[in-house]
C-alpha cells in the first residue's frame, strides 16, 4: 500500500529543542502532508509539499521532501511543550487521486 | 465557519446493535472522506466521496458498514450490525482539491 511510515516512532527532547522527523514512502505522489494530532483529537493539516517542491517553511516548521528517496522530514525548530501530540505524514497515490494514505505517526513529548 | 462537525462525540452501543455517525463537512469542500483509528491499524481510510458521489470504498471492511452521502452537507456512516472489534475512532474529513484535509473531533464508538 501506499502508507508512509515514519521515523522515530516515538521522540523526547527537552524544550528549546529541536525535533526532526522521518516519513518514507513507496510510489509516485502529487503531494505529501503533515499533520498533527493531540491526545483525543482530531488531526490538524500543518503543511503541503507538491512533489516539485524541495523544501517548504511554515513558521517554526520546515519540511523537506526528496522524491528521489522517496522520504521527507518535517523539523520543529525551538520546540515548546505545547508541541507534544503525534506527528503523521499523508501522501496520495499521485495522477490526481485526492486520497490520503497516513503513516503511524511519531509521538513527540518536548519535556518543559 | 465552525470546521467539519461530527456526531455524536461519544457512542456505547450493545454488539448487534446498529449505529449511525454523522458528519458535516466544510461549506464548498468537495471531497468527504471516513477513516477509522485504532491503535493496532493506526489511521485507515475506508471510504471518500467527491461531489457526494461515492469514490472509493474499498476501504470498508465488510458489508456491514455502508455510507451514504444525501446532499453536500451532510454524511453518514453506519454499522449494522454492529461488533466489539469495531470499536475505534471515527474521523470524518473534508477538502478540496490540492489542499491539506480538515478534520472533525471524531466519535469514540465503544461496542461492548
Amino acid at each position: 500500500s501506499q502508507q508512509g511510515e515514519e521515523d522515530p516512532q516515538a521522540l523526547s527532547i527537552q524544550e528549546g529543542e529541536n525535533a526532526t522527523m522521518n516519513c518514507s514512502y513507496k510510489t509516485s505522489i502529487n503531494n505529501l502532508q503533515w499533520y498533527r494530532q493531540n491526545s483525543g483529537r482530531g488531526l490538524v493539516h500543518l503543511i503541503l509539499i507538491r512533489s516539485n517542491e524541495r523544501e517548504k517553511h511554515s513558521g517554526r516548521l520546515r519540511v523537506t521532501l526528496d522524491t528521489s528517496k522517496k522520504s521527507s522530514s518535517l523539523l520543529i525548530t525551538a520546540s515548546r511543550a505545547a508541541d507534544t501530540a503525534s506527528y503523521f505524514c499523508a501522501t496520495d497515490e499521485g495522477a490526481g487521486a485526492n486520497n490520503l494514505f497516513f503513516g503511524t505517526g511519531t509521538r513527540l513529548t518536548v519535556i518543559p | 465557519d465552525a470546521g467539519v462537525i461530527q456526531s455524536p462525540r461519544h457512542e456505547v452501543t450493545e454488539m448487534g446493535q446498529e449505529v449511525t455517525l454523522r458528519c458535516k463537512p466544510i461549506s464548498g469542500h468537495d471531497y468527504l472522506f471516513w477513516y477509522r483509528q485504532t491503535m493496532m491499524r493506526g489511521l485507515e481510510l475506508l471510504i471518500y466521496f467527491n461531489n457526494n458521489v461515492p469514490i472509493d470504498d474499498s476501504g470498508m471492511p465488510e458489508d456491514r458498514f455502508s455510507a451514504k452521502m444525501p446532499n453536500a452537507s451532510f454524511s453518514t456512516l453506519k454499522i449494522q450490525p454492529s461488533e466489539p472489534r469495531d470499536s475505534a475512532v471515527y474521523f470524518c474529513a473534508s477538502s478540496s482539491t490540492g489542499v491539506g484535509y480538515t478534520f472533525g473531533s471524531g466519535t469514540r464508538l465503544t461496542v461492548v
